[in-house]
């Protein structure tokens, strides 16, 4: 079955720091999504990529940036983390016409 | 835009039956999937509908009516551990990007 890593489970950041989120698929998949999820507001789409050093913005870009060098590996960077930021992010990946297969999340705390 | 309209929570007794349903308007239409996400952990694939009608599934069958813009999720013999988020996610084709509702939080209760 298909397996989408995430690097961390729960992260605890300061404001102002770099953070980075990574994420890798197993199944050779060409898209990969980043998404929040906070309560009451669902899913919300970061950005998405459909190639290697392809991205595109999704609905809340904002304060994060991506980056993918190879095509198993997504990562979310938060350039500069502010208490807004604090979420659950997941990572997905999805082959043409596939469903969606989702990482097990992380929990990021930003302080 | 895409909408995809679900009821945000409803409770139901362990045993029983409960429909949940998703309402969509979105630009195009290549498919519906059902996820269920247990709190704290990440959404897993329970059902796609590409045609009309019904597909069942052991416990859970979904619908889909596309004239319509509306499916449902049944889940029959409730069991204490179908507490869950229910997401609806359309793909409407194009850039490969999913729309999801908001999700649908069912209780089940003894």
């Amino acid at each position: 079955d298909v397996k989408v890593t995430q690097s961390s489970r729960y992260l605890v950041k300061r404001t102002g720091e770099k953070v980075f989120l990574e994420c890798v698929q197993d199944m050779d998949h060409e898209n990969m999504f980043w998404y929040r999820q906070d309560p009451g507001l669902g899913l919300r789409l970061i950005y998405f990529s459909y190639d290697v050093k392809m991205k595109e913005k999704g609905d809340i870009p904002e304060g994060y940036s991506v980056s993918r060098e190879k095509k198993e590996r997504f990562s979310l960077i938060l350039e500069s983390a502010s208490t807004n930021q604090t979420s659950m992010y997941l990572c997905a990946s999805r082959g043409t016409g596939e469903k969606l297969f989702f990482g097990s999340g992380t929990q990021l705390s930003v302080l | 835009g895409q909408n995809i309209d679900q009821p945000t929570e409803m409770t139901a007794t362990e045993g029983a039956i409960v429909q949940i349903n998703c309402t969509y308007q979105t630009s195009g239409f290549n498919g519906l999937f059902w996820y269920q996400q247990h709190a704290g952990e990440a959404p897993t694939f329970l059902s796609y509908n590409v045609l009309d009608g019904l597909e069942e599934k052991g416990r859970f069958s979904s619908f889909l009516s596309r004239s319509k813009g509306y499916s449902y999720l049944l889940l029959k013999e409730l069991q204490m551990k179908d507490s869950a988020s229910y997401l609806c996610a359309v793909n409407p084709g194009g850039n490969n990007r999913l729309a999801f509702g908001k999700g649908n939080q069912v209780v089940v209760i003894p």
